[in-house]
């Protein structure tokens, strides 16, 4: 299988920006998603890339590089609501999950 | 609400209980997905059915029986699970498989218990 690499914590204040990373093997990459998941929550779809630079969506933006094989998620203004787990996803055909990165969001 | 539907959301099993899992998707979507999703791993994908027939099925032990009746259902039939077994089990459907920009959107899955 592929190893999709997040970090699996991190924290950040009320109103800041923080930027989420995302590794993947380069092989074969066919797409690649960015999912929130709150507690006891389904997954929700945020963004997709699949051509290099930055798309933008309000206070979510994602970037991907494919010849590095590394992707970001950007969360600005953060907000409370913010403090979930963030999953990556790449397609290979095949979809390959990161573990998620849980998000602490403090006043 | 995603508009993907599992049922039921909390289920507690003996070994040699058999039982099932449901899902629902009212989005008119042709492909649908199983996941496990156990703490602090991967989501793990276990099954995929595009237009009711079963196109995937990553080295999932047989203990775990797939149906998926029209392309609304899908269901996970369970026979003599392993404690290990215990994790959550989520549910996706997709307008198709393959190429593009083929969001998944995800039920609020099946925390499962083996006892």
């Amino acid at each position: 299988g592929q190893n999709i690499d997040q970090p699996t914590e991190m924290t950040a204040t009320e109103g800041a920006i923080v930027q989420i990373n995302c590794t993947y093997q380069t092989s074969g990459f066919n797409g690649l998603f960015w999912y929130q998941q709150h507690a006891g929550e389904a997954p929700t779809f945020l963004s997709y890339n699949v051509l290099d630079g930055l798309e933008e969506k309000g206070r979510f933006s994602s970037f991907l590089s494919r010849s590095k094989g590394y992707s970001y998620l950007l969360l600005k203004e953060l907000q409370m609501k913010d403090s979930a787990s963030y999953l990556c996803a790449v397609r290979f055909p095949k979809f390959y999950f990161g573990s998620g990165t849980k998000l602490n969001v403090k006043p | 609400e995603t508009g993907v539907t599992q049922t039921p959301r909390h289920l507690v099993m003996g070994m040699t209980n058999k039982k099932s899992l449901k899902c629902e998707q009212h989005l008119g979507h042709n492909a649908m997905y199983w996941y496990k999703q156990s703490a602090k791993k991967p989501l793990e994908l276990m099954f995929v059915y595009s237009l009711e027939e079963r196109v995937e099925n990553n080295s999932v032990p047989s203990r775990f029986s797939p149906e998926c009746p029209n392309s609304s259902h899908l269901f996970l039939h369970l026979h003599t699970l392993q404690p290990e077994d215990s994790a959550l089990y989520l549910c996706a459907s997709s307008q198709e498989l393959g190429q593009g920009k083929n969001i998944q959107y995800f039920g609020a899955g099946t925390r499962l218990s083996v006892l």
